[in-house]
């Protein structure tokens, strides 16, 4: 089975501080994703890459960076945290070129901003 | 850009049948997903429509038209376990992104 790994489930940061959310993924997956999800908002993607040092913006890119050194990790980096940004955050997976592209998530990172 | 509604919120009743419905706009898209997800968990796949037409696939279904901008995610044999969000989402025609909707938390009752 595919695994989606977060390196944590809970986070508290303070406002200013900068923040790494890691994402590692083992089954050779070409295309990384970051969501946030909020209530009555849903899932929105901040930052995909579907290579590596390849990155693009989602739609709710502001106050977010990536990076994708290798192909397996892909990390969200907050660069300095603010309190709009205390969300769920989701990594998730795909293969490029499968027959239905479908996600794969991990566990999710609660991280609340004080 | 995409526009995705589906209702907020739905109730039924165990062994019953509930049909979560979901109409989008967009000026093209590969596919179309649902997922589950219970609370505090990941979502995790359920079914993906290509074409027009009905994908059955156990106590799930999900139809899609595309001339209508209309799909659903037909339940069947409620459990219990049924309990929690279904989202709909688009794949993208450009990077294989796929956008979300809202969801909709579906609640059964015993």
């Amino acid at each position: 089975d595919v695994k989606v790994t977060q390196s944590s489930r809970y986070l508290v940061k303070r406002t200013g501080e900068k923040v790494f959310l890691e994402c590692v993924q083992d089954m050779d997956h070409e295309n990384m994703f970051w969501y946030r999800q909020d209530p009555g908002l849903g899932l929105r993607l901040i930052y995909f890459s579907y290579d590596v040092k390849m990155k693009e913006k989602g739609d709710i890119p502001e106050g977010y960076s990536v990076s994708r050194e290798k192909k397996e990790r892909f990390s969200l980096i907050l660069e300095s945290a603010s309190t709009n940004q205390t969300s769920m955050y989701l990594c998730a997976s795909s293969s490029h070129g499968a027959t239905n592209e479908k996600l794969f998530f991990g566990s999710g990172t609660q991280l609340s901003v004080l | 850009g995409q526009n995705i509604d589906q209702p907020t919120e739905m109730t039924a009743t165990e062994g019953a049948i509930v049909q979560i419905n979901c109409t989008y706009q967009t000026s093209g898209f590969n596919g179309l997903f649902w997922y589950q997800q219970h609370a505090g968990e990941a979502p995790t796949f359920l079914s993906y429509n290509v074409l027009d037409g009905l994908e059955e696939k156990g106590r799930f279904s999900s139809f899609l038209s595309r001339s209508k901008g209309y799909s659903y995610l037909l339940l069947k044999e409620l459990q219990m376990k049924d309990s929690a969000s279904y989202l709909c989402a688009l794949l993208d025609t450009g990077f294989q992104k796929l956008v979300f909707g809202t969801g909709t938390r579906l609640l059964v009752s015993p």
